[in-house]
């Protein structure tokens, strides 16, 4: 079984400014994925970044980028140069890299920019 | 718009009455996965198709609800006999193996009320 914890229930920042957002998780498979959804107001969740956790490398799409710690079992989003578009739910999730690869999710980190 | 889709996007319905909700897939994505999201919890995992088989349902997943992919295209998720504990947000998202990918792309949702 997998598990996500997100600790953070609401975060803010000022536009243009830099934000990390925690996810800790724990699973027994040895191999797995970890992934960042954002659900903006109203709108439908989309995929932010993913991690596969046999790599080492960190994941990084435009200002998005992860810091994944596997021993520690953590994988923190950090948002560089924050945008009012970035306002949004922000869901860490897990899944394993076989079977029905469902997505296990954290309760979620609610980010709101500042103009 | 060659997303997924879902019908109704809002449904409001008195207890004890059935509600069927449809999800319309990617074209070509064999995977669709039924997710539950009540207020201020991340989605969880109700059931899975492969193709039309349904691979795997969650114990959330009562027996008052069904969920179908008859020729493995579009799903419907019906519940009978509904309940006010059953008022939720229900997100649909479809998947493809192709490469090795393992995103899932998620629908608007159904949002239902049960009075």
């Amino acid at each position: 079984a997998q598990t996500v914890t997100q600790s953070q229930p609401e975060m803010s920042v000022q536009e243009a400014e830099t934000v990390t957002l925690s996810c800790t998780y724990d699973t027994s498979e040895s191999n797995y994925y970890l992934f960042w959804y954002k659900q903006p107001p109203s709108r439908q969740m989309i995929l932010v970044i993913r991690q596969e956790a046999y790599k080492q490398q960190n994941a990084t799409e435009n200002r998005f980028s992860v810091n994944f710690q596997k021993a520690a079992k953590s994988f923190s989003l950090k948002i560089s140069d924050s945008q009012l578009g970035d306002t949004a739910m922000y869901f860490c999730a897990s899944s394993s890299n076989f079977g029905n690869e469902k997505l296990t999710f954290g309760t979620g980190t609610r980010l709101t920019i500042i103009p | 718009d060659t997303g997924v889709s879902q019908d109704p996007r809002h449904k409001i319905t008195k207890r004890g009455q059935n509600v069927t909700f449809r999800c319309d897939p990617i074209s070509e994505h064999n995977r669709l996965y039924w997710y539950r999201q009540t207020l201020g919890q991340g989605p969880e995992f109700l059931t899975y198709f492969q193709n039309e088989a349904q691979l795997e349902k969650s114990r959330l997943l009562s027996d008052r609800f069904s969920a179908e992919r008859p020729k493995g295209s579009f799903s419907t998720l019906e519940i009978q006999r509904t309940e006010q504990g059953d008022s939720a947000m229900y997100l649909c998202a479809s998947s493809s193996r192709a490469g090795g990918q393992n995103e899932q792309f998620f629908g608007p949702g159904t949002r239902l009320t049960v009075l």
